[in-house]
């Protein structure tokens, strides 16, 4: 069963103390990993893909990295804007892409001046 | 150029009625998603469309149906509203299923 695990649930951090967020997968086949962001009261809002093990992208102070079993969202200094609830969803592969995403529960980053 | 648009943003139901969230798109997207969004539960996949016409069943529909009679359009019904149908319920669309997606503001709802 394509399953997405993501730890921690709730993370604090202090404006400039740098952190990682860590996003398990286990999919038949992955097509993409995708990170969303999602402020209280709005919808997902899309960071990066990501397509195969290696891959990395960096937005700002976000830096996504991929391996074969995990995606790793890198946050470098942060500042009290980045606080949002992260999302990190995959597309399983299969013979029709339904474009599908199966997301995990997110961790909500909380960054206190 | 709005994006997705949901409506209504807010409702409030008894067990037993029936109502219907509107999505509409405006970006000439085939693919188009509901998901529901629970504490602790992520966003789950309720149904979703590849096209004006089609339809298919994702992860927990039941309860619910859906119509995808214009291609902007992407109706979600709920015929017998039960209190654990209350959720965040959240629309998105694609262009193909290769394509990031784009999500609406999100509808919430609450059954009594």
């Amino acid at each position: 069963e394509d399953q997405v695990t993501q730890s921690p649930e709730a993370l604090r951090l202090q404006e400039g103390e740098s952190s990682s967020l860590n996003c398990s997968y286990t999919v038949s086949g992955l097509r993409g990993l995708f990170w969303y962001r999602q402020d209280p009261g709005k919808g997902p809002e899309f960071l990066f893909t990501l397509y195969s093990a290696g891959e990395e992208k960096e937005k700002e102070r976000l830096k996504a990295t991929l391996t074969k079993k995990e995606s790793f969202l890198h946050i470098t200094a942060p500042k009290p804007e980045d606080s949002a609830t992260y999302l990190c969803a995959v597309q399983a592969g299969g013979s029709s892409n339904t474009g599908k995403l199966i997301f995990g529960q997110g961790t909500t980053l909380q960054v206190k001046p | 150029n709005a994006g997705v648009t949901q409506t209504p943003k807010f409702r409030v139901l008894k067990t037993g009625q029936s109502m219907t969230l509107l999505c509409a798109q405006d970006m000439n997207h085939e693919y188009m998603y509901w998901y529901r969004q629970d504490p602790g539960m992520g966003l789950r996949l309720i149904h979703y469309s590849v096209g004006e016409g089609t339809t298919a069943k994702g992860e927990v529909p039941d309860g619910y149906n859906v119509s995808r009679l214009k291609k902007q359009n992407f109706l979600l019904g709920l015929e017998s509203a039960a209190p654990s149908q209350t959720s965040v319920y959240f629309c998105a669309s694609t262009k193909s299923g290769a394509n990031v997606l784009t999500f609406g503001a999100g509808s919430r709802l609450t059954v009594l």
